[in-house]
């Protein structure tokens, strides 16, 4: 099945700073990578996603780079913010609509 | 739109008893819904992929007489913990796509925070 690995796992930036998060995966039919965000207790909300036709994709202040090649995958959040602090995950599917997540990256915004 | 909801939120039971946990989409047909385990502080991990009208796919690792899963209609899910021990405390989240939908999007419900005694 799909592994999806995800770097760093806990991630501490100044209020301002750009975050940048980065996974891999394994099966090469993957074709879309979605990224969730998650506060403690809450649901997942998905935050921006990929798929393979498109090497890049942007939303305000945070974008999204797929290197098919190498099969990574990189979230990026620029002027980051107090409120930007979450446990954010990334994930794989080969479009049979079932997910593979990453492990997880804590991101703590610092005022 | 594209809201799920899950019932109850949290659930406290005795060793041994099932628990009933319940996912709705509440402003579409969801004809594939997916139930997630998440322990604290761990990634979400797909336990089964529920099909309406027919049985659900388990996930290896995953004992299906364990945990059943209903998929009655195209708005609601049910997965049962049966016999549950104190190892199945965790969140529970289910999630939705939209019958028909140009996407894949999975639309997540808010989880069920289940804690056996």
């Amino acid at each position: 099945g799909e592994n999806v690995e995800q770097h760093p796992s806990t991630l501490s930036v100044q209020e301002g700073d750009s975050a940048v998060i980065k996974c891999t995966y394994s099966d090469s039919a993957s074709n879309y990578f979605p990224w969730y965000k998650q506060e403690l207790g809450k649901r997942p909300q998905l935050i921006i996603d990929i798929r393979s036709n498109v090497g890049e994709k942007k939303d305000q202040r945070i974008a999204v780079t797929l290197n098919k090649t190498a099969k990574h995958f990189s979230l990026h959040i620029t002027e980051t913010q107090p409120e930007d602090s979450a446990v954010y995950f990334c994930a794989a599917s080969r479009g049979d609509y079932k997910l593979s997540f990453g492990a997880g990256t804590t991101v703590t915004v610092r005022a | 739109g594209a809201v799920v909801s899950q019932h109850p939120s949290w659930v406290i039971c005795k060793s041994g008893t099932s628990v009933k946990i319940e996912c709705r989409s509440l402003d579409f047909q969801a004809t594939t819904m997916f139930w997630y385990r998440q322990f604290p502080k761990q990634s979400l991990m797909l336990m089964a992929t529920s099909n309406e009208g027919s049985k659900a796919t388990y996930e290896q690792g995953v004992e299906k007489d364990k945990f059943l899963i209903n998929h009655a209609s195209l708005t609601l899910s049910t997965l049962t913990v049966t016999s549950a021990h104190p190892e199945d405390s965790s969140f529970y989240i289910c999630s939705a796509i939209r019958a028909g939908g140009a996407t894949d999007t999975q639309y997540f419900g808010p989880g069920t925070r289940l804690t056996v005694l």
